[in-house]
């Protein structure tokens, strides 16, 4: 069974700071995904990265796979009370006839005024 | 845009009772999963379904817990006597096609207590 080890655990920050968060893994895995949940509600998608080294922006978030493809972060800029919540990231493991996710532990990030 | 929807929102119900947990996936998704998440935890598979059967569980899924598309749309889960370790969030998810990287998308989940 692969393994996703998120760091930090927890993250407090106030508004308009950086942050970057980690995923990581003994594993090579083909592709990677990263979620945000909050209170209440189920995760959802915010970007799959696929090749090693890529870089993929979304307005203030920019993730990234590293070359090996065995870890990916996740970089806040400017951050806002809206970015609070859990972020986790999520590997597909295709057995079977579908595939299931793989969560990491999380992080959960609160951003205050 | 189109989404996956879960009822109920909350689920109390006595230990050793039976609970049907329901969600309607994307109409044109073709698999379908149901996942756990317990208080403070992280999100754990449960069990995968395409083409009208079971095509993975995991060892959480034993023999109180079944799933069922009964007429197309709908996508249960049954967990047959409910025990206090069973509270938990609920969370359904579906998929248009095979491919590991496309996305799953999630419903809102339904919060399962067990008195």
């Amino acid at each position: 069974t692969q393994l996703l080890e998120q760091s930090p655990q927890f993250l407090s920050i106030q508004e308009g700071e950086n942050l970057t968060v980690y995923c990581n893994s003994s594993s090579v895995f083909s592709s990677l995904q990263w979620y945000r949940q909050e209170p209440g509600e189920g995760p959802v998608l915010l970007v799959t990265v696929v090749t090693g080294g890529e870089v993929k922006k979304l307005k203030r978030l920019t993730f990234q796979f590293g070359d090996a493809r065995k870890d990916s972060s996740l970089h806040i800029t400017a951050a806002q009370p809206g970015d609070t919540g859990l972020y986790l990231c999520a590997i597909g493991v295709n057995t079977g006839t579908a595939s299931k996710l793989t969560f990491g532990t999380g992080t959960r990030l609160q951003v205050t005024l | 845009e189109p989404e996956v929807t879960q009822t109920p929102s909350h689920q109390v119900t006595q230990m050793g009772q039976e609970v049907i947990l329901r969600c309607v996936p994307i109409s044109n998704h073709l698999y379908f999963y149901w996942y756990r998440q317990i208080l403070g935890q992280k999100v754990e598979f449960l069990v995968s379904f395409y083409n009208n059967e079971i095509s993975e569980k995991s060892e959480i899924f034993d023999d109180q817990f079944s799933v069922e598309r009964p007429d197309g749309s709908n996508f249960t889960l049954k967990i047959r006597s409910t025990k206090l370790e069973d509270s938990a969030m609920y969370f359904c998810a579906s998929r248009g096609d095979r491919g590991g990287n496309q996305p799953q998308h999630f419903g809102d989940g339904t919060r399962l207590s067990i008195l």
